[in-house]
């Protein structure tokens, strides 16, 4: 069965402590694995999108990774303001399926 | 407008009520979604449209209904809905079926009483 899961739930910070975000994923015939970030009662903001094993994708502090298994999004030195949910999603198939998220603090 | 808009942005129903939400695309996209977003759980796919046509239905109940007028606009009507209903409501458009990016818009804030 398809599935994604995302680790930790729930992730503080304190401003400048660089962590990484995983996403573990099964999926028949992967198409793609996608990052976005989600602020509170807003939509989902796309930030990568990631289609082969040891593809790597960097913006400002966030740089995404990919393997067959998983994929971990790197947060170096974060801000305050990245404090949001992130959001994995791999698309197999016809099928694009959604993690739970990581809900990230990040305390000034 | 730019990107993917959704109209209202909060609303609260009565269960006996019937009331729609708009999705507009302004991406040239050919597919479009509607998803569901609960406190806590991932986002659950409700209803797919490529090229108009619905591709898929994830078992979602009659009280929740899509229309697909032409690939740049998508509703959902709703009707007798329960409280377990309420809820953030969010479209996406991709270009293509599934395995593209997919944009979102800023949802509906549904509350149910």
């Amino acid at each position: 069965e398809d599935q994604v899961t995302q680790s930790p739930e729930a992730l503080r910070l304190q401003e400048g402590e660089s962590s990484s975000l995983n996403c573990s994923y099964t999926v028949s015939g992967l198409r793609g694995l996608f990052w976005y970030r989600q602020d509170p009662g807003k939509g989902p903001e796309f930030l990568f999108t990631l289609y082969s094993a040891g593809e790597e994708k960097e913006k400002e502090r966030l740089k995404a990774t990919l393997t067959k298994k998983e994929s971990f999004l790197h947060i170096t030195a974060p801000k305050p303001e990245d404090s949001a949910t992130y959001l994995c999603a791999v698309s197999g198939g016809f099928k694009t399926i959604f993690g739970a998220g990581t809900r990230l603090f990040v305390k000034a | 407008e730019t990107g993917v808009t959704q109209t209202p942005r909060h609303l609260v129903m009565g269960m006996t009520n019937k009331k729609s939400l708009k999705c507009e695309q302004h991406l040239g996209h050919n597919a479009m979604y509607w998803y569901k977003q609960s406190a806590k759980k991932p986002l659950e796919l409700m209803f797919v449209y490529n090229f108009k046509e619905q591709t898929e239905n994830n078992s979602v109940p009659s009280r929740f209904s899509p229309e697909c007028p032409n690939s740049s606009h998508l509703f959902l009507h709703l009707h007798t809905l329960q409280p377990e209903d309420s809820a953030l409501y969010l479209c996406a458009s991709s270009q293509e079926v599934a395995q593209e990016t997919q944009y979102f818009g800023p949802g509906t804030r549904l509350l149910v009483l």
